[in-house]
């Protein structure tokens, strides 16, 4: 089946550095991807949609600049933190989809803890 | 906007019981109705997805019952293990393959 790998799985980085995470589809071609933004003990927020070679389009009150999205080819997605403060951890999930299959791969998600 | 309501919040039962959880939906374009299940630190995966167009569909042990009249949706987890200990998040997508619109979740435990 479809395989999102996500990495890196735990970060943890002082305020004011960047942080960079990378989603993976290994088995097949994405050409959108989502990335999600998950609270302890809460569900997943959208935060952004990629689609590849084009710009993300970010929801509401997520600041692009902030919460750098690339997707550059059809295999990988990646999110960057910048300028990271403390409200900023938090756990990261992306998804993707494919043309072909109805349905979403989640990766694993990555711990983000900004000290 | 909450667009997908999710209940309960949480949910304790026996071993081989049954739980229900429960979604609403107000979008009426949304045609594609899937549950995933995630575990502490995990991404979610996904149990089992329905369309608007059966009542009902089954795997395994899960089983999605689909009101489209009622614009509501259910989860049944049969004889139930604690395995299935995790948290069941309700989602909707308007002309699947858009993004999804999830609901805020159910912590299910399954006592032994």
């Amino acid at each position: 089946g479809a395989v999102v790998s996500q990495h890196p799985s735990r970060v943890i980085c002082k305020s004011g550095t960047s942080v960079k995470i990378e989603c993976r589809s290994l088995d097949f071609q994405a050409t959108t991807m989502f990335w999600y933004r998950q609270f302890p003990k809460q569900s997943l927020m959208l935060m952004a949609t990629s689609n590849e070679g084009s710009k993300a389009t970010y929801e509401q009150g997520v600041e692009k600049d902030k919460f750098l999205i690339n997707h550059a080819s059809l295999t990988l997605s990646t999110l960057t933190v910048t300028s990271a403060h403390p409200e900023d951890s938090s756990f990261y999930i992306c998804s993707a989809r494919t043309t072909g299959i109805i349905g979403y791969t989640f990766g694993s998600g990555t711990r983000l803890t900004v000290v | 906007q909450q667009q997908v309501k999710q209940s309960p919040q949480s949910l304790i039962v026996q071993k081989g019981g049954i739980p229900i959880i429960n979604c609403a939906y107000e979008n009426t374009a949304f045609d594609y109705f899937p549950w995933y299940q995630q575990f502490p630190g995990k991404g979610p995966a996904l149990l089992i997805a329905i369309r608007p167009d059966v009542s009902e569909k089954k795997e395994g042990r899960f089983t999605i019952s689909f009101n489209k009249s009622a614009k509501q949706f259910s989860l049944h987890i049969m004889d139930s293990q604690p395995g299935d200990s995790a948290t069941y998040f309700c989602a909707a997508s308007r002309n699947a393959g858009n993004m999804l619109t999830f609901g805020g979740g159910t912590r299910l435990m399954v006592k032994p």
